[in-house]
């Protein structure tokens, strides 16, 4: 597609749940980023990938946050027992290259809610 | 990366001219200097960045003071279609690049 496509766009689950977040690259994007948002606030880090490999990880608050990237293109952001404090807009972008001078493409986000 | 201060907030009236202002003191020689904006409900998007020069594209321009401690984006005629979060971000070439968002300025464009 032509842009960053990211899924579901709202999800709705109840505390202990696991959920999964997609995110669809931009074609031919090397780089891929997780961050997420809570409310007022600017989008926080979570994980970057270079290619299939996790190349930080260091914003992953705690171990119940996993991302992969099997085939370099898409990734799935996974999160175990969820928590209230979860709840957040987690968001998804690409770019060309993580080197020099870069422009990141962000997608919609996809808004979770833990009840 | 340098970080950068921004204010919380400011107005323009539409049709006039949005200067924002960022403030990177301890910015180093090889970070450039990048904008994004976030539309409510929306991902941030790209504007514009720089280094040293001053750049202009279709959607604003980038001054960047001759000593690279403070830059302005500057949105020549505002319309409400403006209205967003605005972030300025410094970060280096090279490397794994991971732009760090603060909170930026909430820009509001009244008719």
């Amino acid at each position: 597609g032509a842009g960053v496509s990211q899924t579901p766009s709202n999800k709705v689950t109840e505390k202990g749940k696991y959920v999964e977040l997609r995110c669809d690259p931009i074609s031919g994007h090397t780089a891929l980023y997780w961050y997420r948002q809570s409310l007022g606030q600017g989008p926080e880090f979570l994980i970057y990938f270079q290619g299939t490999g996790a190349a930080d990880d260091s914003g992953l608050p705690n171990d119940r946050f996993f991302a992969v990237r099997p085939e370099g293109s898409v990734s799935t952001l996974k999160i175990q027992r969820t928590e209230r404090g979860d709840s957040a807009v987690y968001l998804c972008a690409s770019s060309p290259r993580a080197t020099g001078a870069n422009v990141l493409t962000f997608g919609a986000g996809s808004r979770l809610t833990v009840l | 990366d340098a970080k950068t201060t921004q204010p919380p907030s400011m107005d323009c009236a539409e049709g006039r001219a949005a200067n924002l202002p960022c403030n990177h003191s301890t910015i180093s020689g090889n970070e450039y200097v990048y904008w994004y904006r976030q539309i409510h409900s929306q991902g941030p998007q790209y504007i514009i960045h720089g280094l040293k020069n001053n750049e202009t594209n279709e959607m604003a321009s980038l001054i960047i003071t001759e000593d690279r401690k403070s830059s302005t984006l500057i949105l020549p005629h505002a319309t409400l279609r403006d209205t967003a979060v605005y972030y300025c971000i410094v970060s280096k070439t090279g490397g794994s690049y991971i732009p760090t968002f603060g909170r930026g300025t909430s820009l509001i464009v009244h008719p």
